[in-house]
């Protein structure tokens, strides 16, 4: 089973909008951290936000924000009020503490913010 | 913000060639560093995760011999594409793990295009 699904390919937003990229995991670790990062044209990955699973509240990051649903096992990224500066490829990725330390990365979304 | 570098930036060789990818930490100490590997329009695959002063642990199906990784200091790692293919052109991304700090962030390097002819 993929430990990271992302579900959507493909997101336009217009600018000034918000945005919410889609994030499901799996895993059966009681401890573990989710991550998202944007990576643009140029290829570099930028760290974004995290959140740890036992964190109450959702983790954010100027205007990005995570919908963390822990029931849902679900880590959507919202970012608001969109700039033209945020098309670029979006990915979630889910560390487990207890089982060991590699990285899930989901397959990623591509947004482009429209003018 | 913590900062990784990679050298080069972009490489393009010949095949049977080796190519050496050198990642550093520029202000904070390494204990670990990850490889990852970027195919066209497709997420990061982990090809090995590599500790200071000891051997790199790699993943299934990555060659080992193929693909060298020295973790010699905790700002350096390297990795050495030996006789390099044309299948092995992709973008390929170190990232490091801060030591010692309380939240768990990886940092990435801006990446190394590599170009097999």
């Amino acid at each position: 089973a993929q430990k990271i699904t992302q579900t959507q390919p493909g997101m336009f937003v217009q600018e000034k909008e918000a945005v919410t990229l889609d994030c499901t995991y799996d895993t059966s670790d009681p401890s573990y951290g989710l991550f998202w990062y944007k990576q643009p044209s140029s290829g570099e990955m930028i760290f974004l936000i995290y959140q740890g699973s036992y964190d109450q509240q959702n983790a954010t990051e100027g205007r990005y924000s995570l919908n963390f649903q822990k029931a849902r096992k679900s880590a959507n990224l919202v970012i608001s009020a969109s700039q033209l500066g945020d098309s670029a490829m979006y990915f979630c990725a889910m560390r487990e503490y207890v089982t060991g330390n590699q990285f899930y990365f989901g397959t990623g979304t591509s947004l482009t913010v429209i003018p | 913000g913590a900062v990784v570098s990679q050298h080069p930036s972009w490489v393009i060789c010949k095949s049977g060639t080796s190519v050496k990818i050198e990642c550093r930490s520029l202000d904070f100490q390494a204990t670990t560093m990850f490889w990852y590997r970027q195919f066209p329009k497709q997420s990061l695959m982990l090809m090995a995760t590599s500790n200071e002063g000891s051997k790199a642990t790699y993943e299934q199906g990555v060659e080992k011999d193929k693909f060298l990784i020295n973790h010699a200091s905790l700002t350096l790692s390297t990795l050495t594409v030996t006789s390099a293919h044309p299948e092995d052109s992709s973008f390929y991304i170190c990232s490091a793990r801060e030591s010692g700090q309380g939240t768990d962030t990886q940092y990435f390097g801006p990446g190394t295009r590599l170009t097999v002819l």
